[in-house]
């Protein structure tokens, strides 16, 4: 079955210091992966994409993603956290080549402190 | 660009009333999703519409939930009766349907918060 995970419930970081946000994917055929953040009472945002290419994606607000195929991963990667980066990020991947469905990972509670 | 835009943003209702979800994909968009956030299953995919036909709905918990899309610019999501069970927060999103494109970005409305007393 298609699936996609987030290994880590939070991740807690300081201000100015490096962060990654984990994720892993199981799909047949070529993967299309996401990221959002979901900010408190609020909707998902788009962050980033991996289509095709390039294995490094970049994306809003300073935040990358590296595609692993060897590794089925593409985590989600900042060089330099900031308070306001404390949100809930979701990895999703879509599959096949007919625009269906994106599924989650069960999300990630980021923290980051002053 | 207005985005999805969905109504109503907070509902508290009786356990055994209907509820009526709505939703306005983004102008041009002609593939439609409703999701459900909770706290126990995280983010399901409800059902999805392509070009207002519904293509993928093994995800609605029950016959209790039923989704409709008149047209390009409407969609509803209804609950009838409504138990405690289905407190949630219900998204709509939407996208561009090219055939052969998965890679197209799907984008989120805010929410409609449901209380189910």
């Amino acid at each position: 079955a298609q699936s996609v995970a987030q290994p880590e419930d939070q991740v807690n970081v300081a201000e100015g210091n490096p962060l990654t946000v984990k994720c892993t994917y199981s799909v047949s055929g070529n993967p299309y992966l996401f990221w959002y953040v979901q900010y408190p009472n609020r909707g998902l945002q788009f962050l980033l994409k991996y289509i095709t290419g390039d294995n490094l994606v970049k994306g809003s607000y300073g935040f990358e993603a590296e595609f692993n195929k060897s590794q089925t991963s593409f985590h989600l990667k900042k060089p330099s956290a900031l308070v306001s980066d404390s949100a809930l990020y979701f990895c999703a991947v879509r599959w096949g080549n007919q625009g269906g469905k994106l599924i989650f990972g069960q999300g990630t509670e980021l923290s980051v402190k002053p | 660009d207005a985005g999805v835009i969905q109504s109503p943003r907070h509902e508290v209702t009786e356990m055994g009333q209907e509820v009526t979800l709505r939703c306005k994909p983004i102008s041009g968009h002609n593939s439609l999703f409703w999701y459900r956030q909770t706290m126990m299953r995280g983010l399901e995919l409800l059902i999805y519409f392509n070009n207002n036909v519904p293509i993928d709905d093994s995800g609605m918990p029950e016959d209790r939930f039923s989704a409709k899309m008149p047209n390009a610019s409407f969609s509803t999501l209804k609950i009838q009766p409504s138990e405690p069970r289905d407190s949630a927060v219900y998204f709509c999103a939407s996208s561009h349907k090219l055939m052969g494109v998965s890679g197209n970005t799907i984008y989120f409305g805010e929410g409609s918060w449901l209380t189910v007393v």
